[in-house]
């Protein structure tokens, strides 16, 4: 298993960006894998943000796409979640986990933060 | 939008077998995982690349497909195994990925 932890504010006001980073510890974010965000709003089902290979490539749910911009910053073994023009739609519970796969057999996501709140209100 | 669909709930008694399914167009040419998440917890994967389990899975936990639907079998349910239940996928394109609904699973 690969401890992940989320940080970020917990409370961004409309029309605004969020901004969450996903901290990895015990592992070189820079080596393999894929590194994702999922979030889960308040008492409704897992959606799929987006995720990007250490390499650089990008993949970002449609819905979304517009809005979304998954990066990685190697030095600090980090992964970061923007998300722009927010609106209450987008509050929710967001996961920062590790992705495996490839285009063949599909990404998944084997290990998960705790995932971190975050409330979009004015 | 590719959408996986499964059923939003699913009750069995203890120590029988309860089988939540997910329909999906691609399920034919891409693998269906399964997560369970458990009231205020971060999802797990127990089943991966259709018929896989993670170390540290119980056995009881089985995964099957065939066409367009997957199946999550979990033979001899217990109350521990209550919760909420995830297939996932990709689209054909294979870089999109979609989550099914969710079903809620309990066991009493």
């Amino acid at each position: 298993q690969v401890p992940l932890q989320e940080s970020g504010p917990g409370l961004v006001k409309p029309s605004e960006t969020l901004s969450l980073t996903c901290s990895v510890s015990g592992y070189s974010i820079s080596i393999a894998y894929y590194w994702g965000w999922i979030r889960q709003p308040p008492g409704k089902g897992l959606e799929w943000i987006g995720h990007i290979h250490q390499s650089g490539s990008t993949y970002y749910n449609p819905s979304l796409k517009s809005r979304v911009t998954i990066s990685v910053d190697t030095s600090k073994n980090q992964f970061s979640l923007k998300l722009s023009s927010v609106t209450a739609a987008d509050t929710a519970v967001y996961y920062c986990a590790r992705g495996q796969g490839d285009v063949v057999v599909g990404y998944y996501f084997d290990d998960w933060g705790q995932g971190t709140l975050v409330t979009v209100s004015s | 939008s590719y959408e996986l669909t499964q059923p939003p709930s699913v009750s069995v008694s203890p120590g029988q077998t309860a089988r939540i399914t997910c329909s999906g167009d691609a399920l034919p040419q891409k693998f269906a995982y399964w997560y369970q998440q458990k009231s205020g917890q971060a999802p797990v994967l127990v089943i991966y690349e259709d018929t896989k389990r993670p170390s540290g899975i119980p056995e009881r936990f089985s995964g099957s497909s065939s066409g367009t639907m997957a199946t999550l079998t979990i033979s001899g349910a217990q109350v521990e195994d209550e919760g909420d239940y995830y297939c996932y996928s990709t689209d054909s394109s294979g870089n999109t990925c979609v989550f099914g609904g969710g079903t809620k699973l309990t066991v009493l």
